[in-house]
């Protein structure tokens, strides 16, 4: 069965820093790979999804993740972050007929 | 189009009680979760549905845990007797269909705290 791991716990930035959450997973078949984030007291909300193609997606906020099988990672990146992307961030992998694995989450804090 | 309906958003509950929860998935979707999400952690699937049929059960403690979904759309989730380690929070998700690139719809969950 396929898992992921988020290697940050927690990450703290000041407002206008770049950010990168790193996430890695492992599976022996094809994957689609998601990207969730969770503001507080919320469910969880799509923020971008790999399926096949080009391998670097974006998000309408202004965030981006790339896929690289060979490392098997799907980071998230944003150039510029604001306050209001202080929230909590799940990397999510779906592979062959298995349900949707989470990664333990990343608590993105932004600082003025 | 409406989201994902969950209640109650909260409930607290003492250890060996019942509770239920309620979820009513985004019109059309055919499939639903149920997931756990306990503090610090990713959300953990306990149950799928498509339409009223259960396609993967194997995460759900069945000693205590129990989840239907009649007619096809709206599903409850019962803990009975409940335990300490329950509190979480319980999410509900919906999908179009079961297709594997199909991203999850999810409410804004139940807190549980049992005590």
């Amino acid at each position: 069965a396929q898992s992921v791991t988020q290697l940050d716990s927690q990450v703290p930035v000041f407002e206008e820093a770049p950010v990168e959450l790193r996430c890695n997973y492992s599976s022996s078949v094809s994957v689609y790979l998601f990207w969730y984030v969770q503001y507080p007291n919320q469910g969880l909300q799509l923020l971008l999804k790999y399926l096949s193609g080009s391998t670097l997606v974006e998000s309408i906020n202004g965030f981006e993740a790339e896929f690289n099988k060979s490392q098997t990672s799907f980071h998230l990146r944003k150039p510029s972050v604001h306050i209001s992307d202080t929230a909590e961030y799940f990397c999510a992998v779906r592979a062959g007929n298995n349900d949707m694995r989470f990664g333990a989450g990343t608590r993105l804090t932004v600082k003025p | 189009e409406a989201g994902v309906a969950q209640s109650p958003r909260y409930k607290i509950i003492e250890k060996r009680q019942s509770v239920a929860f309620w979820c009513n998935p985004i019109s059309g979707h055919a499939t639903l979760y149920w997931y756990q999400q306990i503090l610090g952690q990713g959300p953990k699937l306990l149950i799928q549905f498509q339409n009223n049929g259960v396609v993967d059960d194997s995460q759900l403690p069945k000693d205590r845990f129990s989840a239907e979904r009649l007619k096809g759309v709206d599903s409850t989730l019962k803990i009975q007797p409940a335990k300490l380690e329950d509190s979480a929070v319980y999410l509900c998700a919906s999908s179009p269909g079961r297709s594997h690139n199909s991203p999850l719809h999810f409410g804004n969950g139940t807190r549980l705290t049992v005590t």
